[in-house]
Formats: C-alpha cells, sequence, structure tokens
C-alpha cells in the first residue's frame, strides 16, 4: 500500500539528465519527514543511495542528488550512464501510519 | 562492516506460519532498530516492521494483526513470524538495519524469497 507515488518509468539517452519524483502527503514528506532513496539492480537488494533527503553515502557518485520541497521529492541523475539502469524507490516516514512507507518505483531506461 | 543474512524455509504452505531469521554480523545490534521489509515478486517494496534492540517493536498497520517480530541479542539474530500465509505473501523478505524509525535503512541483507503454496 504505497503512499510516495512515482512516475513508473523514465528513459534517457546517454549523458542527459533525468529526474525522478516522489509526491506524498501532509502526513509524510509535507510534515518535514526526511525522504531517502534507493537504487535496486536486477536481482539485487535495494541500495541506500540518497539519505535525509541530499545526502550521498560513501561510495555513490555525486552524478546523484535529492531535493525536497513541500510534499514532493526528486532523484536527478546526471551524465546519465547505461549502468544507472535499475529501479529506484523513495521512502520516507508517515505519522498516520506509525511508520515508514515506499514509493510505488520508478524504472529509469538508458536508451 | 556490518553484514545481514536472511534465513529459512523457501516454502511454505497457505495458513501456516512464515517464520525468517536475520544473522548480524561484523557489529553489534545496540543502539539500532531491525526491519523487515519485503517485495512480491516484480512489486515494490513493502516495509512490515522493526524490533529495537531493547525489544520493543512496531509493525505496519496492514500486517499487525499476523506479525511478531523478536530479537536474540546473544545470537545477534532477530526474527520474522507472519501467520495464515497465503499466495499475496509469497515475496522475496528482506532484513535491514535502521539507526531511528523515522530514518533510512542501511545496510540490507540480499532478501530470501519466501513462496506460498501447497
Amino acid at each position: 500500500q504505497s503512499v510516495l507515488t512515482q512516475p513508473p518509468s523514465v528513459s534517457g539517452a546517454p549523458g542527459q539528465r533525468v529526474t525522478i519524483s516522489c509526491t506524498g502527503s501532509t502526513s509524510n514528506i509535507g510534515a518535514n519527514y526526511d525522504v531517502h532513496w534507493y537504487q535496486q539492480l536486477p536481482g539485487t537488494a535495494p541500495k541506500l543511495l540518497i539519505f535525509r533527503n541530499n545526502n550521498r553515502p560513501s561510495g555513490v557518485p555525486d552524478r546523484f542528488s535529492g531535493s525536497q520541497s513541500g510534499t514532493s521529492a526528486s532523484l536527478a541523475i546526471t551524465g546519465l550512464q547505461a549502468e544507472d539502469e535499475a529501479d529506484y524507490y523513495c521512502q520516507s516516514y508517515d505519522s498516520s501510519l506509525s511508520g515508514s512507507v515506499f514509493g510505488t518505483g520508478t524504472k529509469v531506461t538508458v536508451l | 562492516q556490518v553484514q545481514l543474512q536472511e534465513s529459512g524455509p523457501g516454502l511454505v504452505k497457505p495458513s501456516e506460519t512464515l517464520s525468517l531469521t536475520c544473522t548480524v554480523s561484523g557489529g553489534s545490534m545496540s543502539s539500532y532498530y531491525w526491519n523487515w521489509i519485503r517485495q512480491p515478486p516484480e512489486k515494490g517494496l513493502e516495509w512490515i516492521g522493526y524490533i529495537h534492540y531493547s525489544g520493543s517493536t512496531k509493525y505496519n498497520p496492514s500486517l499487525k494483526s499476523r506479525v511478531t517480530i523478536s530479537v536474540d541479542t546473544s545470537k545477534n539474530q532477530y526474527s520474522l513470524k507472519l501467520s495464515s500465509v497465503t499466495a499475496a505473501d509469497t515475496a522475496v523478505y528482506y532484513c535491514a538495519r535502521g539507526p531511528s524509525p523515522y530514518w533510512f535503512f542501511d545496510p540490507w541483507g540480499r532478501g530470501t524469497l519466501v513462496t506460498v503454496s501447497s
């Protein structure tokens, strides 16, 4: 029961910039709970990509960046590479559910 | 560096109880929240619940009546029990660490596929 909405898919040519939106509500992103992003390569577990809105764990390229405003958040990938082809999920805390919620997921395709 | 590994039966019969264990290696369980997350085939992620190393728990309201998460800090393990399973509970089950109930999950285990079928 995803309460964070993402576009099902986005695509771009190598080197281009793509963005993925994550739309929530006043009980999660709009209540100033942090947004986190995960990258899931085919057949593998999700990997933390961005934490607390706009922070990259060690080892994550600076091509990945996050932002948050109002009830939405965005993940941007600049200089798109073939290895970026994966599913991406946003995640936040929801006060009405008193627990974590994930986005619906977005598949990124490199043309 | 902390690593997590799920273990348990890969096949469970309908109406029975699914039981999984997550073994934590390379670090202490203290001060963290230990989560279970699942992903049905070709679908998105769903948070199941967490247990704090102290034993306090929080579950997803949609699963709360069927879920129990427990911890054994002496073995560096925590466990998931999901009762009265149906085919809808077929999924890859992941364990993951969280520094806070409001924050992110990192690291994750590799996941284990549990199929509910007679």
